[in-house]
């Protein structure tokens, strides 16, 4: 199973938009409403902040925000904040019983 | 609270085994699948196993399939993770990670803080 790509690295100024994307195929994100994402900064707990494709648990921010088209996921940060700067990967069920996550992208908040 | 600790890392020669557990504490341990992840040096994550909330159901990646067994005890709390045959690439830390109540495929909301596994001669 090959890792979901997401872009390497983005950037936004504070209060600005960014939106991550994480592409697979119909195997995965295309196949199952099981897209999720972790916010990730070094040397801490990886943290969930979307299920399901759209669902934020309890105490993460409505800033965060999440969708899927076809093969293609994608989480957008709004009003970026400089605590939001961190590591954040997708990961998808893949239907044969496992999970698999994207190669993760680096959040700069200029 | 909910928490999750890890332990069990250290240096191990390739070909080489170890086992980490990972202790649970704060939520009813024996109702949620488990989930083993890692990851190596600069790398990003990288989904290990998963083991369901009975222990009747493991499931591997590939990378470790045949080499990796997942296991738990519910009146200890702990799950573990027995590393067999290892390889360098196995170098990493590995975090354990609580499933969601819908399931592991939803999302894994609690993660430990990661014990690190170093393979090398």
């Amino acid at each position: 199973q090959s890792a979901l790509t997401q872009p390497r690295s983005v950037s936004g100024s504070p209060g600005q938009s960014v939106t991550i994307s994480c592409t697979g195929t119909s195997s995965d994100v295309g196949g199952f409403n099981y897209v999720s994402w972790y916010q990730h900064h070094p040397d801490k707990a990886p943290q969930l902040i979307i299920w399901d494709v759209n669902e934020r648990p309890s105490g993460v921010p409505d800033r965060f925000s999440a969708s899927k088209s076809g093969n293609t996921a994608s989480l957008t940060i709004s009003g970026l904040q400089a605590e939001d700067e961190a590591d954040y990967y997708c990961c998808s069920y893949t239907g044969t019983y496992t999970l698999v996550f994207g190669g993760g992208t680096k959040l700069t908040v200029l | 609270e909910v928490q999750l600790l890890e332990s069990g890392g250290g240096l191990v020669q390739p070909g080489g085994s170890l086992r980490l557990s990972c202790a649970a504490s704060g939520f009813t341990f024996s109702s949620y699948a488990m989930n083993w992840v890692r990851q190596a040096p600069g790398k990003g994550l990288e989904w290990v196993s998963v083991l369901s909330a009975s222990g009747a159901s493991t499931f591997y990646a590939d990378s470790v399939k045949g080499r990796f067994t997942i296991s738990r005890d519910n009146s200890k709390h702990t799950v573990s993770l027995q590393m067999n045959s290892l390889r360098a690439e196995d170098t990493a830390v590995y975090y354990c990670a609580k499933a969601l109540p819908r399931g592991y495929y939803s999302g894994l909301d609690v993660w430990g803080q990661g014990t690190t596994v170093t393979v090398s001669s």
